[in-house]
């Protein structure tokens, strides 16, 4: 069971350039995430897909695009990336289905670095 | 609006000892989950333990358990028997449900646990 895959595991950005974050969930999940963990900070939600064909702003949305392109992906496009933009991000899944089925998956994270 | 409160940047602990890790919690929904990842240097997030909020009694997991206070709005770790691979960054999060639906998943900043040998 491969869980969560994210692509890559690291990336360094020259300021201004574009990259999409690959994520994908084998555990037919109905919700997806992107987080961003900064030190000192813990993790903030960036943006958020409760269903297919759905996605919603979380906490640290600006800067950031997402695409749920089926039940399986969700990937994350930062347009013009900036230093500020440096971080761990992390993707997760989970069940959504009730009270039963709280528990978040995550991948392994991507390092970026945007010089 | 939710919050998660971890008071500890860092914490140290000598190798079988026992350590607790502080949380504090704020939400004015009656259904959520509390819960406490673990992220080991290899940065993987490993799921603990898990505690619903409607249950009285303290979640346990082996040498993990928590002392959660409804009342006072507090979800504590504890470590027993501490060993080398437990030194981490400890999360300490939550998820509510309003209505029926359930919210996303907050996490607090994290507290760095060392251990000792």
């Amino acid at each position: 069971n491969a869980g969560v895959t994210q692509t890559p595991k690291f990336q360094v950005l020259k300021t201004g350039q574009s990259m999409t974050l690959q994520c994908a969930q084998d555990m037919n999940h109905n919700s997806m995430y992107w987080y961003r963990q900064d030190p000192g900070m813990g993790l903030r939600l960036i943006y958020y897909s409760a269903s297919e064909g759905t996605t919603d702003k979380g906490e640290v949305p600006n800067g950031y695009n997402v695409s749920r392109l089926n039940k399986r992906e969700f990937s994350l496009r930062l347009e013009s990336a900036a230093p500020s933009q440096t971080s761990v991000y992390f993707c997760a899944s989970s069940l959504r289905q009730g009270p039963l089925n709280t528990e978040a998956f995550f991948g392994q994270g991507t390092r970026l670095t945007v010089v | 609006a939710q919050t998660v409160t971890q008071s500890q940047p860092e914490m140290s602990v000598q190798e079988a000892e026992t350590v607790t890790l502080s949380c504090t919690y704020d939400t004015s929904e009656s259904d959520y989950y509390l819960f406490w990842y673990k992220q080991p240097p290899s940065r993987q997030m490993i799921l603990v333990i898990r505690q619903e909020a409607y249950k009285q009694q303290n979640a346990t997991e082996n040498r993990f358990s928590v002392n959660f206070q409804k009342a006072a709005k507090s979800f504590s770790l504890k470590i027993s028997d501490s060993q080398l691979g437990d030194a981490a960054m400890y999360f300490c999060a939550l998820v509510a449900f309003y209505g029926g639906s359930q919210g996303n998943l907050i996490f607090g900043k994290g507290t760095k646990l060392s251990v000792k040998p």
